[in-house]
């Protein structure tokens, strides 16, 4: 098994430009995170999805955040227009019911 | 809301040396997660803890969840330069809701 696979693992992007970060969730895997990385705020949750359903998106910044997992093997989130304060490490994670948790390798975004 | 402190917040020990960091929840936890995260890097599943007064060893790693589940130790034994990276520390509250974590242990280990 490949993991949890992210892409781009960089990206390095203009302020007011639109970025979208992917995700491959592992095989079988029925739920999927999105995670934010900060030294100030640590590891947050931005918002997840069990069986392609949005849960909770109660920690997404801004409605400039938006997420979508059109079906069970692809996730997306999406920052447009973006800015330097988004600048950060965005971590995809996916499990099952009471097994751990896998993380990608995380995409580390910098806004200038 | 469920909140995890974790201390130290940084740590610097001697090669060799033994050391322990805690984590202590708001809330009884259902599981809690050790992971570790080198820099620029993702987080690394270490050991899983969800039975009152469970201990769980990994090399030279060890975890132990409290009676009341709410905090759990994670001890290292003759610290090596391979320990260092930052140690997290994740509570699941129902086993199918997202990991909360606290801010992290950021370990070095000098020669």
């Amino acid at each position: 098994d490949a993991g949890v696979i992210q892409s781009p693992r960089h990206e390095v992007t203009e302020m007011g430009q639109e970025v979208t970060l992917r995700c491959k969730p592992i095989s079988g895997h029925n739920s999927l995170f999105w995670y934010r990385q900060t030294m100030m705020r640590g590891l947050e949750l931005l918002i997840y999805f069990n069986n392609n359903v949005p849960i909770d998106d109660s920690g997404m910044p801004e409605d400039r955040f938006s997420a979508k997992m059109p079906n069970a093997s692809f996730s997306t989130l999406k920052i447009q227009p973006s800015e330097p304060r988004d600048s950060a490490v965005y971590f995809c994670a996916s499990r099952t019911t009471s097994v751990k948790q896998f993380f990608g390798p995380g995409t580390r975004l910098t806004v200038l | 809301s469920q909140e995890l402190e974790q201390s130290p917040q940084s740590l610097i020990v001697q090669e060799g040396k033994n050391l322990t960091i805690n984590c202590t929840s708001s809330k009884t936890l259902y599981g809690l997660y050790w992971y570790k995260q080198k820099y620029g890097e993702g987080l690394i599943f270490l050991m899983m803890l969800q039975k009152g007064g469970e201990e769980k060893s990994h090399e030279k790693i060890t975890a132990k969840l409290d009676e009341k589940k709410q905090q759990s130790s994670l001890h290292i034994t003759a610290s090596q330069p391979s320990h260092a990276g930052i140690y997290l520390c994740g509570a699941d509250t129902s086993g199918n809701t997202p990991l909360v974590f606290g801010k992290g242990t950021r370990l070095s280990v000098i020669a």
